[in-house]
Protein backbone atom coordinates (compact mmCIF):
# COMPACT_ATOMS: atom_id res chain seq x y z
CA UNK A 1 0.00 0.00 0.00
CA UNK A 2 1.58 3.55 -1.05
CA UNK A 3 1.67 6.31 1.30
CA UNK A 4 -1.27 9.10 0.88
CA UNK A 5 -0.16 12.00 -1.48
CA UNK A 6 0.04 15.56 -0.38
CA UNK A 7 1.68 18.57 -1.86
CA UNK A 8 5.46 19.02 -0.38
CA UNK A 9 4.65 22.46 0.60
CA UNK A 10 1.74 25.18 0.91
CA UNK A 11 1.95 29.09 1.85
CA UNK A 12 0.02 31.79 2.75
CA UNK A 13 -0.62 35.29 5.09
CA UNK A 14 -1.39 35.65 7.88
CA UNK A 15 -5.21 35.97 7.34
CA UNK A 16 -5.63 34.29 4.78
CA UNK A 17 -7.08 30.09 3.98
CA UNK A 18 -5.14 27.52 2.97
CA UNK A 19 -6.35 23.98 2.23
CA UNK A 20 -3.90 21.18 1.58
CA UNK A 21 -4.82 18.16 -0.39
CA UNK A 22 -4.50 14.25 0.53
CA UNK A 23 -5.25 11.87 -1.88
CA UNK A 24 -5.50 8.28 -1.22
CA UNK A 25 -7.28 4.98 -3.28
CA UNK A 26 -10.33 3.39 -3.35
CA UNK A 27 -9.41 1.11 -0.18
CA UNK A 28 -8.43 3.64 2.01
CA UNK A 29 -9.54 7.39 1.90
CA UNK A 30 -12.03 6.51 -0.69
CA UNK A 31 -13.41 3.51 1.77
CA UNK A 32 -13.36 4.73 4.90
CA UNK A 33 -14.80 7.85 6.68
CA UNK A 34 -11.51 7.84 9.22
CA UNK A 35 -9.53 10.34 7.92
CA UNK A 36 -7.16 11.70 10.41
CA UNK A 37 -4.76 14.87 10.34
CA UNK A 38 -1.94 15.77 12.65
CA UNK A 39 0.19 18.97 13.14
CA UNK A 40 3.77 18.40 14.00
CA UNK A 41 5.96 21.44 15.09
CA UNK A 42 9.82 21.19 14.73
CA UNK A 43 11.38 18.16 17.56
CA UNK A 44 7.93 17.35 18.75
CA UNK A 45 4.91 14.64 18.61
CA UNK A 46 2.39 14.90 16.18
CA UNK A 47 -0.98 16.14 17.31
CA UNK A 48 -4.56 15.33 16.04
CA UNK A 49 -6.43 18.21 14.87
CA UNK A 50 -8.79 16.33 12.98
CA UNK A 51 -10.71 12.89 13.18
CA UNK A 52 -12.52 10.70 11.10
CA UNK A 53 -12.76 13.40 8.42
CA UNK A 54 -13.86 16.78 9.94
CA UNK A 55 -14.41 16.11 13.49
CA UNK A 56 -12.18 18.52 15.73
CA UNK A 57 -11.11 16.98 19.19
CA UNK A 58 -11.52 19.06 22.31
CA UNK A 59 -9.13 22.12 22.31
CA UNK A 60 -8.19 22.16 18.17
CA UNK A 61 -9.07 25.66 16.99
CA UNK A 62 -12.60 25.89 14.84
CA UNK A 63 -10.20 27.50 12.47
CA UNK A 64 -9.00 23.84 11.19
CA UNK A 65 -11.86 22.24 9.20
CA UNK A 66 -11.53 18.57 7.20
CA UNK A 67 -13.54 17.34 4.17
CA UNK A 68 -13.87 14.77 1.87
CA UNK A 69 -14.05 13.76 -1.86
CA UNK A 70 -13.91 10.46 -3.27
CA UNK A 71 -10.44 9.73 -2.69
CA UNK A 72 -9.21 12.68 -1.71
CA UNK A 73 -9.14 14.36 1.45
CA UNK A 74 -8.98 18.07 2.52
CA UNK A 75 -7.66 20.12 5.31
CA UNK A 76 -8.40 23.67 5.60
CA UNK A 77 -6.82 26.40 7.96
CA UNK A 78 -8.59 29.46 8.04
CA UNK A 79 -6.96 32.91 9.46
CA UNK A 80 -3.66 31.92 8.97
CA UNK A 81 -1.46 32.95 12.02
CA UNK A 82 2.10 32.34 12.88
CA UNK A 83 1.73 29.33 15.10
CA UNK A 84 0.06 27.23 12.13
CA UNK A 85 3.52 27.07 10.66
CA UNK A 86 4.17 23.32 11.05
CA UNK A 87 4.28 19.97 8.67
CA UNK A 88 0.68 19.02 8.66
CA UNK A 89 0.25 14.66 8.05
CA UNK A 90 -3.04 13.24 6.59
CA UNK A 91 -3.90 9.42 7.62
CA UNK A 92 -6.90 7.19 6.46
CA UNK A 93 -7.32 3.71 7.91
CA UNK A 94 -7.24 1.44 5.55
CA UNK A 95 -8.52 -2.48 6.48
CA UNK A 96 -7.62 -4.94 9.44
CA UNK A 97 -4.11 -5.58 8.01
CA UNK A 98 -2.58 -2.28 6.54
CA UNK A 99 -4.26 -0.26 9.70
CA UNK A 100 -2.76 3.14 9.27
CA UNK A 101 -1.40 4.99 6.02
CA UNK A 102 0.57 8.35 6.21
CA UNK A 103 0.64 10.96 3.56
CA UNK A 104 4.05 12.39 3.09
CA UNK A 105 3.81 15.78 4.97
CA UNK A 106 3.03 19.03 3.74
CA UNK A 107 4.96 22.01 5.07
CA UNK A 108 3.09 25.30 5.88
CA UNK A 109 5.15 28.45 5.85
CA UNK A 110 3.09 31.57 7.25
CA UNK A 111 4.99 34.29 4.89
CA UNK B 1 -1.89 14.01 33.69
CA UNK B 2 -2.85 11.89 30.64
CA UNK B 3 0.19 11.43 29.12
CA UNK B 4 3.13 8.82 27.11
CA UNK B 5 6.58 8.54 27.91
CA UNK B 6 8.76 6.40 25.82
CA UNK B 7 12.30 5.10 26.51
CA UNK B 8 14.71 2.74 25.24
CA UNK B 9 15.92 4.06 22.06
CA UNK B 10 19.85 4.16 21.22
CA UNK B 11 22.46 2.30 18.67
CA UNK B 12 22.30 -0.96 17.52
CA UNK B 13 24.87 -2.92 15.19
CA UNK B 14 22.62 -4.53 12.24
CA UNK B 15 21.37 -7.53 13.34
CA UNK B 16 21.12 -6.86 16.77
CA UNK B 17 18.06 -6.38 19.23
CA UNK B 18 16.46 -3.71 21.32
CA UNK B 19 13.47 -3.08 23.21
CA UNK B 20 11.03 -0.10 23.65
CA UNK B 21 9.30 0.66 26.32
CA UNK B 22 6.38 3.43 26.75
CA UNK B 23 4.67 4.66 29.95
CA UNK B 24 1.69 5.52 30.09
CA UNK B 25 -0.34 7.40 33.14
CA UNK B 26 -3.79 8.92 33.27
CA UNK B 27 -5.39 5.91 31.55
CA UNK B 28 -4.82 2.06 31.35
CA UNK B 29 -3.70 0.89 28.29
CA UNK B 30 -5.56 -2.47 28.35
CA UNK B 31 -9.12 -0.53 27.55
CA UNK B 32 -7.00 1.12 24.39
CA UNK B 33 -5.34 -0.02 20.74
CA UNK B 34 -2.06 1.46 21.70
CA UNK B 35 0.42 1.64 18.41
CA UNK B 36 3.99 2.26 17.26
CA UNK B 37 4.82 4.25 14.58
CA UNK B 38 8.18 5.53 13.36
CA UNK B 39 8.91 8.52 11.36
CA UNK B 40 11.98 9.13 9.50
CA UNK B 41 13.54 11.42 6.81
CA UNK B 42 13.60 8.44 4.36
CA UNK B 43 9.78 7.10 4.93
CA UNK B 44 8.32 9.76 7.07
CA UNK B 45 5.86 8.65 8.86
CA UNK B 46 4.67 5.11 8.87
CA UNK B 47 2.99 2.84 11.38
CA UNK B 48 4.62 0.00 12.53
CA UNK B 49 2.40 -2.19 14.91
CA UNK B 50 -0.89 -2.30 16.94
CA UNK B 51 -2.10 -4.55 20.04
CA UNK B 52 -5.50 -4.11 20.48
CA UNK B 53 -7.70 -4.14 23.52
CA UNK B 54 -7.98 -8.36 23.85
CA UNK B 55 -4.16 -8.14 23.02
CA UNK B 56 -3.93 -9.14 19.61
CA UNK B 57 -0.82 -7.43 17.90
CA UNK B 58 -0.89 -6.36 14.30
CA UNK B 59 2.18 -5.54 12.20
CA UNK B 60 3.60 -3.60 8.94
CA UNK B 61 4.97 -5.88 6.71
CA UNK B 62 8.40 -4.04 7.07
CA UNK B 63 8.65 -5.41 10.46
CA UNK B 64 6.55 -8.54 10.83
CA UNK B 65 8.44 -11.59 11.98
CA UNK B 66 10.92 -9.19 13.46
CA UNK B 67 8.92 -6.68 15.69
CA UNK B 68 6.92 -8.08 18.91
CA UNK B 69 4.21 -5.85 20.68
CA UNK B 70 3.28 -6.40 24.14
CA UNK B 71 2.16 -4.81 27.25
CA UNK B 72 1.94 -4.91 31.20
CA UNK B 73 -1.29 -4.30 32.61
CA UNK B 74 0.19 -4.40 36.42
CA UNK B 75 2.87 -1.53 35.30
CA UNK B 76 0.49 -0.10 32.85
CA UNK B 77 3.24 0.30 29.84
CA UNK B 78 3.61 -1.09 26.01
CA UNK B 79 6.87 -2.14 24.54
CA UNK B 80 8.05 -3.22 21.23
CA UNK B 81 10.42 -5.65 21.02
CA UNK B 82 12.77 -5.32 18.17
CA UNK B 83 14.99 -7.87 16.63
CA UNK B 84 16.92 -8.52 13.59
CA UNK B 85 17.19 -4.48 13.18
CA UNK B 86 18.34 -3.27 9.72
CA UNK B 87 19.52 -0.40 9.05
CA UNK B 88 16.36 1.08 7.54
CA UNK B 89 14.71 0.37 10.38
CA UNK B 90 16.53 3.84 11.95
CA UNK B 91 14.19 6.12 13.07
CA UNK B 92 12.27 7.96 15.90
CA UNK B 93 9.39 5.76 17.16
CA UNK B 94 6.47 6.86 18.80
CA UNK B 95 4.04 5.36 20.68
CA UNK B 96 0.27 6.72 20.80
CA UNK B 97 -3.13 5.83 21.62
CA UNK B 98 -5.97 5.02 19.20
CA UNK B 99 -9.57 5.19 19.44
CA UNK B 100 -9.53 1.89 18.18
CA UNK B 101 -7.45 1.86 14.42
CA UNK B 102 -9.01 5.18 13.49
CA UNK B 103 -6.62 7.36 14.67
CA UNK B 104 -4.42 8.13 16.75
CA UNK B 105 -5.54 10.93 19.88
CA UNK B 106 -2.39 10.67 21.99
CA UNK B 107 0.96 10.32 21.13
CA UNK B 108 4.45 9.81 22.99
CA UNK B 109 7.66 12.23 22.57
CA UNK B 110 9.29 9.89 20.84
CA UNK B 111 12.34 7.95 21.25
CA UNK B 112 15.15 7.85 18.71
CA UNK B 113 16.91 4.41 17.28
CA UNK B 114 20.11 4.30 15.13
CA UNK B 115 20.94 1.10 13.45
CA UNK B 116 24.65 1.61 12.23
CA UNK B 117 27.99 -0.40 12.72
Amino acid sequence: QSALTQPASVSGSPGQSITISCTGGNSDIGYYNYVSWYQQHPGKAPKIIISDVSNRPPGVSSRFSGSKSGNTASLTISGLQAEDEAIYYCASYAGSFIVLIFGGGTKLSVL
Amino acid sequence: EVQLVESGGGLVQPGGSLRLSCAASGFTVTNYYMHWVRQSPREGLVWVSRINSPGRGDYADSVNGRFTVSRDTARNMLFLQMNSLRVEDTAVYFCARGLYDRHLELWGQGVLVTVSS
